[in-house]
C-alpha cells in the first residue's frame, strides 16, 4: 500500500518552455501533497505543501508564479515549471500523506522523482 | 534556528553492524523519521519514533532520546544493497518536517 507515482520520470526541455509534472497517490487518498527539489548530493528542499482544494503554501524563496501547483483531487497534484531555465534543472520529488499535515505521525510516501534537464 | 546533524559519510563492511547518529535542535518535537535514499531515487520510509526507546524492524532499528535530542539508526547484517543515503527528519511544534542532510553509507565487501 501507499504507492505514489510520478510522471514523467525524466524530461529534457529547451529554455523558456514549461514543464508539467504529475504526482498521483495510487491506492490512498492524499489530503496533503508535498513538492521537493533535490540538487546532486544535497538533501531534500521543500518547495511547497498543497492540500486538496486549496492553494499551495510555498516555502520562503520559492516563486509561486514560476512553480505552479495544482491539487485538484485527493489523488492528483501537478507541478508546472513555467519558463524553465537551466538553473531549474534538478530532481523534483513529490510525496503524499494520508492526513491533513496536522499530526507529527504523518508519514510521507514519496514518488519516484522526475529528473528535469533544461538546455 | 532549527538544526539536524548527521555524519556526512560512513563506511562499513558487509555482514557487520553500523549505527548512524542524528542529533537535532528544533522548536518543539513531534516525531522523528528515518528514510533511505538510493542514488538517483526518491526516499523510502524506514521508521518513525515519537516516544523514547528502541523500535526494531527486522535488520533495522531506530532509537530515540527526546531529552538528549538524539536518535540513531542501527543496521545489522549489512548487505551491499544497504549502500545508500540515510536521512533523518524531525517534525517540529508546527508540524513542519525538518530534514537532515543525510548520511551516505558505503558498504564494502
Amino acid at each position: 500500500g501507499a504507492v505514489v507515482s510520478q510522471h514523467p520520470s525524466r524530461v529534457i526541455c529547451k529554455s523558456g518552455t514549461s514543464v508539467k509534472i504529475e504526482c498521483r497517490s495510487l491506492d490512498f487518498q492524499a489530503t496533503t501533497m508535498f513538492w521537493y527539489r533535490q540538487f546532486p548530493k544535497k538533501s531534500l528542499m521543500l518547495m511547497a505543501t498543497s492540500n486538496e482544494g486549496s492553494k499551495a503554501t510555498y516555502e520562503q524563496g520559492v516563486e509561486k508564479d514560476k512553480f505552479l501547483i495544482n491539487h485538484a483531487s485527493l489523488t492528483l497534484s501537478t507541478l508546472t515549471v513555467t519558463s524553465a531555465h537551466p538553473e531549474d534543472s534538478s530532481f523534483y520529488i513529490c510525496s503524499a500523506s494520508f492526513a491533513a499535515g496536522t499530526s507529527g505521525m504523518d508519514t510521507q510516501y514519496f514518488g519516484p522523482g522526475t529528473r528535469l534537464t533544461v538546455l | 534556528g532549527q538544526n539536524i546533524d548527521q555524519p556526512t559519510e560512513m563506511t562499513a563492511t558487509e555482514g557487520a553492524i553500523v549505527q548512524i547518529n542524528c542529533t537535532y535542535q528544533t522548536s518543539g518535537f513531534n516525531g522523528l523519521f528515518w528514510y533511505q535514499q538510493h542514488a538517483g531515487e526518491a526516499p523510502t520510509f524506514l521508521s518513525y519514533n515519537v516516544l523514547d526507546g528502541l523500535e526494531e524492524k527486522g535488520r533495522f532499528s531506530s532509537f530515540l532520546s527526546r531529552s538528549k535530542g538524539y536518535s540513531y539508526l542501527l543496521l545489522k547484517e549489512l548487505q551491499m544493497k544497504d549502500s545508500a543515503s540515510y536521512l533523518c527528519a524531525v517534525t517540529d511544534s508546527n508540524y513542519q518536517l525538518i530534514w537532515g542532510a543525510g548520511t551516505k553509507l558505503i558498504i564494502k565487501p
